[in-house]
């Protein structure tokens, strides 16, 4: 079975600019999370969708958002990018709401000029 | 505040040496713990975990920890490093309030492999 999926692998913006990264979890899960690793630390939790509906937000800002598809993929949308979005965007799945056992994709990696 | 504490960022060891990474944490309620490791340019795997029950839990790869209570600890250990288990290494706490389902991640320990 595959693991999470996420694309692109990486991608180059500027500063200003719009992103949308893209996820697929594992097949039969239906929550999705979103986490943004800086160069040198651990993930921050972002988002955390289950069945279309936010059910969980960091602490980011606005210029950050997502949402779920009906086949329970996710997108999350970066708008007015700034050098310090550069990082590793992590998407992870789990069986549903509130399960904590989550599985990791590779990520995608932004870097803003 | 919840969180995670990994006191060493970088630990360099021989290969056939054991490992012992630690983690601190600071929760409100019993925590669900975890274990991620993270090979360069690539995303976590999930090394092993702690729900309740046993203290010591076994996981993947050869790896285990040990819940500490009292010393609000879950260290990782191995008693015999391969090579290949060069990586960086991270200890997350689950259930954070109201929004269950997300983790919070220590800054990771790096561990370097000497032949």
């Amino acid at each position: 079975d595959a693991g999470v999926t996420q694309s692109p692998t990486h991608l180059i913006k500027t500063r200003g600019q719009h992103v949308t990264l893209r996820c697929s979890p594992i097949s039969g899960h239906k929550s999705v999370s979103w986490y943004q690793q800086v160069l040198g630390q651990g993930p921050q939790f972002i988002f955390q969708y289950y069945e279309k509906e936010e059910r969980g937000r960091g602490n980011f800002p606005d210029r950050f958002s997502a949402r779920q598809f009906p086949n329970y993929s996710s997108e999350l949308n970066v708008n007015a990018l700034l050098l310090g979005d550069s990082a590793l965007y992590l998407c992870a799945s789990s069986s549903r709401t509130g399960s904590i056992e989550q599985y990791f994709g590779p990520g995608t990696r932004l870097t803003v000029t | 505040a919840q969180s995670v504490t990994q006191p060493d960022i970088h630990i360099t060891v021989s290969e056939g040496a054991s490992l012992e990474l630690r983690c601190n944490y600071s929760y409100g309620a019993t925590p669900y713990l975890f274990w991620y490791v993270q090979s360069p340019g690539q995303g976590l795997q999930l090394l092993l975990k702690y729900f309740s029950g046993d203290t010591l839990v076994q996981g993947i790869k050869g790896f285990e920890a040990e819940f500490k209570r009292s010393q609000s600890s879950f260290n990782l250990r191995k008693p015999s490093v391969h090579w290949s288990d060069a990586a960086e290494y991270f200890c997350a706490v689950g259930g954070y309030g109201g929004s269950q389902g997300n983790l919070i991640f220590g800054k990771g320990t790096k561990l370097s492999v000497k032949p």
